[in-house]
């Protein structure tokens, strides 16, 4: 079945305490972003990707790493998250050529302590 | 500046009634537009697109858009509400092919519906 997965689905931490989510799709899309989902905000892009070793800053970088060594995997990083990062994440991926039409994962919602 | 308004924070319909949600945007060119469904605790799922041509596009789930470019708009139609379309409901706006891939999102609009 073709997907876009993340692990964690849900996740509490504390202030400071470096964590990753990873996301990951079985479809070989060259295109993978994050998302964050605030209430009142809708989706804000964080990161995405255009391929393999290329990533770029979307709208709401700060705070947040990517990386993309693997073509199916794109691990949005928190090096030392803090409270104004709770929320809820999306990943998606699209073929390079119709990055207007992206899968979205099922969300990884993110509390910091 | 791209944007995306959607008016509603939260309509309530009747089962059964017609259903209308809002949705402008700001874009300088002709944008791709999208419309999301977000049910309770689940992802985003794509309910219909228009890239161009006909400007009343067709959904799944029995929804509807309508691509209006003197108004800036794509508003999202369904002639009969069914209780398990109670969900939340976004509304965006994408580039052209080739660019970054940014899908900017309006606020949403929930909607509740009434037995």
């Amino acid at each position: 079945e073709a997907q876009v997965t993340q692990n964690p689905r849900y996740l509490i931490t504390v202030t400071g305490k470096k964590l990753t989510v990873t996301c990951s799709q079985n479809m070989n899309h060259e295109y993978m972003s994050w998302y964050r989902q605030d209430p009142g905000l809708g989706l804000r892009q964080i990161y995405y990707s255009m391929n393999v070793e290329v990533t770029d800053k979307g709208d709401v970088p700060e705070g947040y790493k990517v990386s993309r060594k693997e073509k199916r995997n794109f691990p949005l990083i928190l090096e030392s998250p803090s409270p104004n990062q709770t929320s809820l994440y999306f990943c998606a991926s699209s073929p390079r050529e119709k990055v207007e039409t992206q899968y979205f994962g099922p969300g990884t919602r993110l509390l910091v302590l | 500046a791209q944007s995306v308004t959607q008016p509603d924070i939260h309509i309530t319909v009747s089962e059964g009634a017609s259903l209308e949600l809002r949705c402008n945007y700001s874009y300088g060119a002709t944008p791709y537009l999208f419309w999301y469904v977000q049910s309770p605790g689940q992802g985003l799922q794509l309910l219909l697109k228009y890239f161009s041509g006909d400007t009343l596009v067709q959904g799944i789930k029995g929804f509807e858009a309508e691509f209006k470019r003197s108004q800036s708009s794509f508003n999202l139609r369904k002639p009969s509400v069914h209780w398990s379309d109670a969900a939340e409901y976004f509304c965006a706006v994408g580039a052209p092919r080739g660019s970054q891939g940014n899908l900017i999102f309006g606020k949403g609009t929930k909607l509740s519906v009434k037995p």
